[in-house]
C-alpha cells in the first residue's frame, strides 16, 4: 500500500529536550510538508521541501529544523527553542509539477511537553 | 496576509438533510480551492477541488461552489449521514505561491441520527 507513515503516534517530551518526528512516504512524491495543528486552529506550515537536499521555511519555522536527505523521508526536529511545542503535527506530500497541489497526509504525531 | 474564515466552528444537522459549510477569504482569489475531511486524531483527506474559473463541482453527494465576487466557497453534503460527521477544512492555493496551501480552521459537522 502506498502512503505516508508518521511515528510515533504519541510523544512525550520534557522541557529543554529536542525531539525528532519521523515522516516516510512511498508515493514517490517530490514535495513534502510539515504542519502544526492546535485546537480550533487550521494547519500552519512549518517547513516544506520540493526536492531532495532542499527545503524552505514556512510560516512558523522558529524552533524547528528539518532535513531531506532522501526523497522518501522528511524528519522534523522540535528543538528546545520552540516555546510552545505541545501540538498535533502532520506530515504531507504531493506531486511536484502537477496542475494543482492535492496533498496526502500522514496520521499525525501528538507531541506533549511535560 | 490572506485570511480564511469558515462558518461556525460547529454545525449540527439532522440525518437526511443537506449540510452547507462556508469558506470565506479576503484579498485576491486563489487559483484553486480545496476541501478536506479530517476525523478526530487523524490527518486530513482530500475531497474536492475547484478552480477559480469554475462555478460548481460535484462528486457523488458532495458539491462545491466558488464565487470569486463574494470571495466565498460553499461545500454541500446532500442526504447527510452520521458517517459524514467530521471536521471539514477548506484550503487555498495561489499561483506562484510555491504550491503552498493556506488552510482554514475547519467546521466540525455532526449529523444526528
Amino acid at each position: 500500500d502506498g502512503g505516508i507513515t508518521q511515528s510515533p503516534k504519541y510523544l512525550f517530551r520534557k522541557e529543554g529536550q529536542n525531539v525528532t518526528l519521523s515522516c516516510e512516504q512511498n508515493l514517490n512524491h517530490d514535495a513534502m510538508y510539515w504542519y502544526r495543528q492546535d485546537p480550533g486552529q487550521g494547519l500552519r506550515l512549518i517547513y516544506y521541501s520540493q526536492i531532495v537536499n532542499d527545503f524552505q521555511k514556512g510560516d512558523i519555522a522558529e524552533g524547528y529544523s528539518v532535513s531531506r536527505e532522501k526523497k522518501e523521508s522528511f524528519p522534523l526536529t522540535v528543538t528546545s527553542a520552540q516555546k510552545n511545542p505541545t501540538a498535533f503535527y502532520l506530515c504531507a506530500s504531493s506531486i511536484e509539477g502537477g496542475l494543482w497541489n492535492e496533498q496526502f497526509f500522514g496520521p499525525g504525531t501528538r507531541l506533549t511537553v511535560l | 496576509s490572506q485570511k480564511i474564515e469558515q462558518n461556525s466552528e460547529a454545525l449540527n444537522i439532522q440525518e437526511g438533510k443537506t449540510a452547507t459549510l462556508t469558506c470565506n477569504y479576503t484579498n485576491y482569489s486563489p487559483a484553486y480551492l480545496q476541501w478536506y475531511r479530517q476525523d478526530p486524531g487523524r490527518g486530513p483527506v482530500f475531497l474536492l477541488l475547484i478552480r477559480e474559473n469554475e462555478k460548481e463541482k460535484r462528486k457523488e453527494r458532495l458539491k462545491v461552489t466558488f464565487d470569486t465576487t463574494l470571495k466565498q466557497s460553499l461545500f454541500h453534503i446532500t442526504a447527510s449521514q452520521p458517517a459524514d460527521s467530521a471536521t471539514y477544512l477548506c484550503a487555498l492555493e495561489y499561483s506562484g505561491s510555491a504550491r503552498q496551501l493556506t488552510f482554514g480552521s475547519g467546521t466540525q459537522l455532526t449529523v444526528l441520527p
